[in-house]
C-alpha cells in the first residue's frame, strides 16, 4: 500500500491560514470517512489533532480543522502560531483492517 | 491520565527477533479499545504495524504480517510486539498507541529507538 501524497513543505506567517492536502484514491481517502491528522514536533511522538475527517479531540484548538473532497483530505490551520511549526501526517483507513500514513508535510512558520 | 511506555532492547542483531512491550497506566486494557504498534524509521514516514484487542483479535500490516506477532497481557496491563527476521530496514523508533477509530490513535508512548546491527 503506497503512502498518501502530501506536499513536502508549506509555510505561512503568523496569523495567516495554511492548508495541507492529503491525496489518495477512491480505495482509501475517497472511500472512507476515516482520515486522521497528526502533528509531530522534532523528537516527540505524534499528536492526534483531527480524527474521522473532521473531529477535533478535546484540547485541540479550534484553529485546526479538517475536511475532505473526493480523494483529497485537507487540514487547515488558521491564525498560525510559532508553535504550529512541526511535521504533519495524514492517515487513512484503506480497507481490510489496514491503514496507511501520508508522506508528511513540514510546516514552517515564517 | 492514560500513559503508555515502551520498553525493550535498543539493539537487535540481523535475523533475530525484535521484542517490545508497552505498559499501560491509568486505564485497564481489558476495558476496551484497540492497542497498536507504529514505527518510524529515522527521517522517514510513520508505518502502522498492527492493532490488537484484549480479546485476541489482531490486525497486521500486510507488508509485515508474516513476521509480526502481538499479544496482550491483561494481568500486567501491557501488550507486546515481536518482529522476526529483522534487517537494517527495521531500524526505527517504535511507538505503542491507543486506537479510538480506524486511523485515530489518541494516546502514544514516547517511543523507543531500535537499531538493527551486528
Amino acid at each position: 500500500q503506497s503512502a498518501l501524497t502530501q506536499p513536502r513543505s508549506v509555510s505561512g506567517s503568523p496569523g495567516q491560514s495554511v492548508t495541507i492536502s492529503c491525496t489518495g484514491t477512491s480505495s482509501d481517502v475517497g472511500g472512507y470517512n476515516y482520515v486522521s491528522w497528526y502533528q509531530q514536533h522534532p523528537g516527540k511522538a505524534p499528536k492526534l489533532i483531527i480524527s474521522d475527517v473532521v473531529k477535533r479531540p478535546s484540547g485541540v484548538p479550534d484553529r485546526f480543522s479538517g475536511s475532505k473532497s473526493g480523494n483529497t483530505a485537507s487540514l487547515t490551520i488558521s491564525g498560525l502560531q510559532a508553535e504550529d511549526e512541526a511535521d504533519y501526517y495524514c492517515c487513512s483507513y484503506v480497507g481490510s483492517y489496514t491503514k496507511v500514513f501520508g508522506g508528511g508535510t513540514k510546516l514552517t512558520v515564517l | 491520565q492514560v500513559q503508555l511506555q515502551e520498553s525493550g532492547p535498543g539493539l537487535v542483531k540481523p535475523s533475530e527477533t525484535l521484542s517490545l512491550t508497552c505498559a499501560v497506566s491509568g486505564y485497564s486494557i481489558s476495558s476496551g479499545y484497540y492497542w497498536a504498534w507504529i514505527r518510524q524509521p529515522p527521517g522517514k514516514v510513520l508505518e502502522w504495524i498492527g492493532s490488537m484487542y484484549h480479546g485476541g483479535t489482531t490486525y497486521y500490516n500486510p507488508s509485515l504480517k508474516s513476521r509480526v506477532t502481538t499479544s496482550v497481557d491483561t494481568s500486567k496491563n501491557q501488550f507486546s510486539l515481536k518482529l522476526s527476521s529483522v534487517t537494517a530496514a527495521d531500524t526505527a523508533v517504535y511507538y505503542c498507541a491507543r486506537r479510538t477509530s480506524w486511523c485515530a490513535f489518541d494516546i502514544w508512548g514516547q517511543g523507543t529507538m531500535v537499531t538493527v546491527s551486528s
